[in-house]
């Protein structure tokens, strides 16, 4: 079946660095790939998405490249802000065989703490 | 825009208790989801509604987990008994339709019910 893989964290970086997650995926066929962030005490919100091969989701500094060659989905960011600390989930959708909807597919979560 | 609303946010019982959570989705979203997210993990899939009918429930343990959806709107997701392996945050999501051509259509989620069995 459909699996996510995510680098484990935690993950801890100092204000203005460099932000990698790696994310690679299994899938039967041509999945929508997504980044969720997780804010303490807050839901699951969509980061990014991307919907074909060599997509590249943006949105609030945050870029992730779809790589249909590699099934990856790696998160980057240029300069982490202590703001963005929270747990960042990868995700894909794909519509299962016989059944009529899409749905999600998680992997674990990383947890990022950025320092001030 | 009011988001999705989850209540309780927090319950603790003890095992073999029931229990029961209620989601109210993001008005004029067809399809509702109930997520059990295990500390630790990814949320995981319990069931998939779409307005009032079940699309896809594999994963929920029917021997003890129910799940409905009146009028197509609110939903209930009770657990009857409860296990010690049942604490979890119980997430609810919605999405304006699940179908076809819905390609990366999104889900949002609510805060989610932090269940502890004791």
């Amino acid at each position: 079946g459909d699996s996510v893989t995510q680098m484990e964290g935690p993950v801890t970086l100092s204000e203005e660095a460099f932000l990698t997650i790696n994310c690679t995926y299994t899938a039967t066929g041509y999945p929508s790939l997504f980044w969720y962030v997780q804010y303490p005490g807050e839901g699951l919100q969509l980061l990014l998405k991307a919907t074909k091969a060599d997509d590249k989701g943006s949105n609030k500094g945050f870029e992730a490249t779809y790589r249909k060659e590699t099934t990856s989905f790696h998160l980057e960011k240029g300069s982490v802000q202590v703001s963005d600390s929270a747990v960042y989930f990868c995700a894909l959708s794909e519509r299962p065989p016989l059944r009529s909807a899409r749905q999600l597919t998680f992997g674990s979560g990383t947890q990022l703490t950025v320092l001030p | 825009e009011a988001g999705v609303a989850q209540s309780p946010r927090y319950k603790i019982i003890e095992k073999r208790q029931s229990v029961a959570f209620w989601c109210n989705p993001i008005s004029g979203h067809a399809t509702l989801y109930w997520y059990q997210q295990i500390l630790g993990q990814g949320p995981k899939l319990l069931i998939q509604f779409q307005n009032n009918g079940v699309v896809d429930d594999s994963q929920l343990p029917k021997d003890r987990f129910s799940a409905e959806r009146l009028k197509g709107v609110d939903s209930t997701l009770k657990i009857q008994p409860a296990k010690l392996e049942d604490s979890a945050v119980y997430l609810c999501a919605s999405s304006l339709e699940a179908t076809s051509g819905s390609d990366g259509n999104e889900q949002f989620f609510g805060p989610g019910t932090r269940l502890t069995v004791l």
